[in-house]
């Protein structure tokens, strides 16, 4: 049964940094990317970033506003883990935040079931 | 970046209707295209990938299709359970965008 465990979330100053942790088990977790998506209070679904399965390839989101340059996704195969490091917090990143397994070739099959990180003063 | 824009933004629908939910892209993205469902306080749920790919679970009355830059996502019968918000996401090249997602309500 694939499980995704995150942690690391909780409140932090405007400006602070947080670094989340997703524990993945039951599937071979340096065949698959790694994503985290975010979901701001009452807001939909937004894609932060993704990871390649070997870990050489990483991506975010660029549009305005976004997390490029402040947040720094990464991954650990030995320990079957993912981490997403945020730096520069800002009141709008306060969402929940899952930790999800992409596909074979694109695409989320699996989700934790979310942590939140709420940025406020 | 490719924007998805999904419509309607909400619906109301009657037990057993026939529910149509589309989602555009603003360029091409192939066939990479997937459904996800959210229900309030859950993680979302993946319906379908590739367009028309039924996920492993998910129940027949669920199907998508399109190619290109327009989707639908259809629910041939709509049941109680299927109250939802659902989300289309593209993934062709990063970002991998989502729509602004469908609010399913009965009626």
């Amino acid at each position: 049964e694939v499980q995704l465990l995150e942690s690391g979330g909780g409140l932090v100053q405007p400006g602070g940094s947080l670094r989340l942790s997703c524990a993945a088990s039951g599937f071979d977790f340096s065949r698959f990317g790694m994503n985290w998506v975010r979901q701001a209070p009452g807001k939909g679904l937004e894609w932060v970033s993704g990871i390649s399965g070997g870990g050489s390839s990483t991506n975010y989101a660029d549009y305005a506003d976004s997390v490029k340059g402040r947040f720094i996704m990464s991954r650990d195969n030995s320990n079957n883990t993912s981490s997403l490091e945020m730096n520069s917090l800002r009141v709008e990143d306060t969402a929940i935040y899952y930790c999800a397994k992409a596909l074979l070739y694109g695409g989320i099959d699996y989700w934790g079931q979310g942590i939140l990180v709420t940025v406020s003063s | 970046d490719i924007q998805m824009t999904q419509s309607p933004s909400s619906l109301s629908a009657s037990v057993g209707d026939r529910v149509t939910i589309t989602c555009r892209a603003s360029q091409v993205i192939s066939n990479y295209l997937a459904w996800y469902q959210q229900k309030p306080g859950k993680a979302p749920k993946l319906l379908i990938y590739a367009a028309f790919t039924l996920q492993s679970g998910v129940p027949s009355r669920f199907s998508g299709s399109g190619s290109g830059s327009d989707f639908t996502l259809t629910i041939s019968s709509l049941q109680p359970e299927d109250v939802a918000t659902y989300y289309c996401q593209k993934y062709n090249i990063a970002p991998w965008t989502f729509g602004q997602g469908t609010k399913v309500e009965l009626k």
